[in-house]
């Protein structure tokens, strides 16, 4: 299947710094990537869907200038957490769709490892 | 309301046997329908896609749609040890096919005793 690499696995920072995370596409092109954020016990939630070349688009609730989504080229989207506090804490996981090993119609997300991180 | 729902469990089985997984949707336009599994700590793999009503087995899984009923289940026939895991069930509530933009349950946990 489709290979989508996720830069760091854990990360910890200290609350007002910054922190950026990558996710990568290895043997697709991604237009379109999503940002999914987990807390502990609970599900994944989509932050923002990134789109190369364009503005992301943010779900509701979610802040764009607290979460910098940058995707400017088909096979690599970030995400920057700026001014980061302890609250932003989480899971954080992206995932492109590809059509998968069968080439079908169909589209699959594919996920990244996931980048813990931890605001102290 | 919540978009899709799941039994967050714990789902307990003993090896062997059959588990069943259950989930519920609320958008009636939905098109595409995911299980992941997820181990602690870990991040989702795919395990069934299903696009269209009944049955779609892959190995020991079986996977089934009603849209009528905006239900979908997820059977593991001879459940291991290995299986234990927490179950989201994701929607693409878009109502285009495919696995882009989705709405994940909360997730089932699954044990199974050996």
């Amino acid at each position: 299947g489709a290979v989508v690499s996720q830069h760091p696995s854990w990360v910890i920072c200290k609350s007002g710094t910054s922190v950026k995370i990558e996710c990568r596409s290895l043997d697709f092109q991604a237009t379109t990537m999503f940002w999914y954020r987990q807390f502990p016990k609970q599900s994944l939630m989509l932050m923002a869907t990134s789109n190369e070349g364009s503005k992301a688009t943010y779900e509701q609730g979610v802040e764009k200038d607290k979460f910098l989504i940058n995707h400017a080229s088909l096979t690599l989207s970030t995400l920057t957490v700026t001014s980061a506090h302890p609250e932003d804490s989480s899971f954080y996981i992206c995932s492109a769709p590809d059509r998968g090993k069968h080439k079908s119609w169909n589209t699959e997300a594919f996920f990244g490892q996931g980048t813990r991180l931890t605001v102290v | 309301q919540k978009e899709v729902e799941q039994n967050s469990g714990p789902l307990s089985v003993p090896e062997g046997a059959i588990a069943s997984l259950n989930c519920t949707y609320s958008d009636r336009g939905s098109q595409s329908f995911f299980w992941y599994r997820q181990y602690s700590g870990k991040s989702p793999e795919l395990i069934m896609s299903i696009y269209s009503n009944g049955d779609k087995e892959d190995g020991r899984f079986t996977a089934q749609l009603n849209k009528a009923s905006q239900y979908v289940s997820l059977l593991i026939r001879d459940s291991q040890p290995s299986d234990s895991a927490t179950y989201l069930c994701a929607v693409n509530p878009t109502g285009i096919q495919g696995a882009q933009k989705l709405v994940f349950g909360q997730g089932t946990r699954l044990t199974i005793n050996p």
